[in-house]
């Protein structure tokens, strides 16, 4: 238990779907993340927030879009998306951004 | 970014201790090293990090020669639980994003 926690822990959705990702922590961090991981691919860097402000956005589509309402909550909305964004999505937060980074369990996503 | 090179994967049996050998060559003066583990379909877990020398923990012990230019993960008396990938980062800590590589998938057999 890291003190990340994230629901739902699966998902299957279609492409017509929308759906959302929610990720909560409890360590009273300031800066939170979303990761995307693929299947044998290492982890790619998604989304920062800092304080609640966005600070980082990787060129990710726009079929995903975050939302942080308070420094403890980060949302990953989702819509229109492609069987290749199937993967294992992985929230994390830390005091400082870019910090020792803690993890939640991750969502692992299928969409068909 | 620094780049990191370090081995796919390693084999080890139960109770040896295991070195993971991580590159980077082109480190910057306020680098940092750090360490990751990571579990199949779970987040990855903070190891160790470390600056020069040697840094020692509860769970492992980080090598670090004078020139910076590789690192050596030490993992003492590995049982099952331990196979795992191992990510080695390397970044000011505090401003940069952390880039994850490949890793090293760790297999510790009976």
């Amino acid at each position: 238990e890291t003190g990340v926690t994230q629901t739902p822990r699966h998902l299957v959705m279609g492409m017509t779907n929308k759906k959302s990702l929610k990720c909560e922590q409890h360590l009273g961090h300031n800066a939170m993340y979303w990761y995307k991981q693929s299947a044998k691919k290492p982890l790619e860097l998604m989304f920062v927030y800092n304080f609640k402000e966005q600070t980082e956005n990787n060129s990710v589509p726009s079929r995903f879009s975050p939302e942080c309402p308070n420094s403890s909550h980060l949302f990953l909305h989702l819509h229109t998306l492609q069987p290749e964004d199937s993967a294992l999505y992985l929230c994390a937060s830390s005091q400082g951004t870019f910090y020792e980074q803690y993890f939640g369990p991750g969502t692992r996503l299928t969409v068909t | 970014l620094a780049k990191t090179t370090q081995p796919i994967s390693m084999d080890s049996y139960e109770g040896q201790e295991v070195n993971i050998t991580c590159s980077h060559n082109n480190i910057a003066t306020n680098d940092y090293i750090t360490w990751y583990q990571q579990f199949p379909s779970q987040g990855p877990r903070f190891i160790i990090q470390g600056y020069k020398t040697k840094v020692t923990n509860e769970v492992a012990s980080l090598f670090i020669p004078a020139d910076r230019k590789s690192s050596t993960l030490s993992l003492p008396r590995v049982s099952l639980s331990d196979t795992a990938v191992y990510y080695c980062l390397v970044g000011d800590g505090g401003n940069t994003p952390l880039v994850f590589g490949k890793g090293t998938r760790l297999s510790v057999i009976a």
